[in-house]
């Protein structure tokens, strides 16, 4: 079983839409959650933390269940610049582990 | 944010060949940083975590003898390919963390090593 699972897409959007993904992760002593966006050659960048309480970041806003052990991200009036694709990261330690990486979901918005 | 530099950021080279890759944090120190390699429509795979002043832990799979991670310093850790295959053809990510439990990583902008 993947750890980190993420639909891949691609999702085709229009300009000005409401996209959401989800991801899913199997350890349930994952502690840390993020959600990263890299784009096509380039290395990842960090998007925003999640929060057990959910959290906004603009027109991001990305939200956790812990009991369904699934992360969200929610994108409002998206624009051309948020193609790229998007990673849900979990750290299932402390500070001296690694992150663990779903695929990542590929997002491209239409003109 | 933090930053962190890697180079080189693009290598060739031949099969055979040993290649070494820096990661260097810039603004703060890292006593552990970490190595990422990434296939073509794959997700990231930690390679293995850099300890500053000890053995690097790498991950199941992961040769030691064939990557190997030097953390001299608080600020730079190295990741050599030696005897570099066509197989190791991969991009090659470093990070580092900032802070504790729940820390963020930030990365370098990556290595793309091409071996022909």
């Amino acid at each position: 079983r993947k750890e980190v699972e993420q639909d891949p897409g691609p999702f085709n959007v229009p300009e000005g839409a409401t996209v959401a993904f989800n991801c899913t992760y199997s350890n349930s002593a994952s502690q840390s959650f993020f959600w990263y966006r890299q784009d096509c050659r380039k290395e990842p960048k960090l998007l925003m933390s999640v929060y057990s309480s959910g959290n906004e970041d603009g027109r991001f806003t990305a939200q956790l269940n812990r009991a369904s052990q699934y992360i969200s991200l929610l994108i409002r009036d998206s624009k051309l610049s948020d193609s790229a694709t998007y990673l849900c990261v979990v750290n299932s330690g402390g500070g001296a582990d690694g992150l663990t990486f779903g695929k990542g979901t590929h997002l491209i918005i239409q003109p | 944010g933090a930053v962190v530099s890697q180079h080189p950021s693009w290598v060739i080279c031949k099969s055979g060949t040993s290649v070494k890759i820096e990661c260097r944090s810039l603004d703060f120190q890292a006593t552990t940083m970490f190595w990422y390699r990434q296939f073509p429509k794959q997700s990231l795979m930690l390679m293995a975590t850099s300890n500053e002043g000890s053995k690097a832990t790498y991950e199941q799979g992961v040769e030691k003898d064939k990557f190997l991670i030097n953390h001299a310093s608080l600020t730079l850790s190295t990741l050599t390919v030696t005897s570099a295959h066509p197989e190791d053809s991969s991009f090659y990510i470093c990070s580092a963390g900032v802070g504790g439990l729940g820390n963020i990583q930030y990365f370098g902008a990556g290595t793309r090593l091409s071996v022909l």
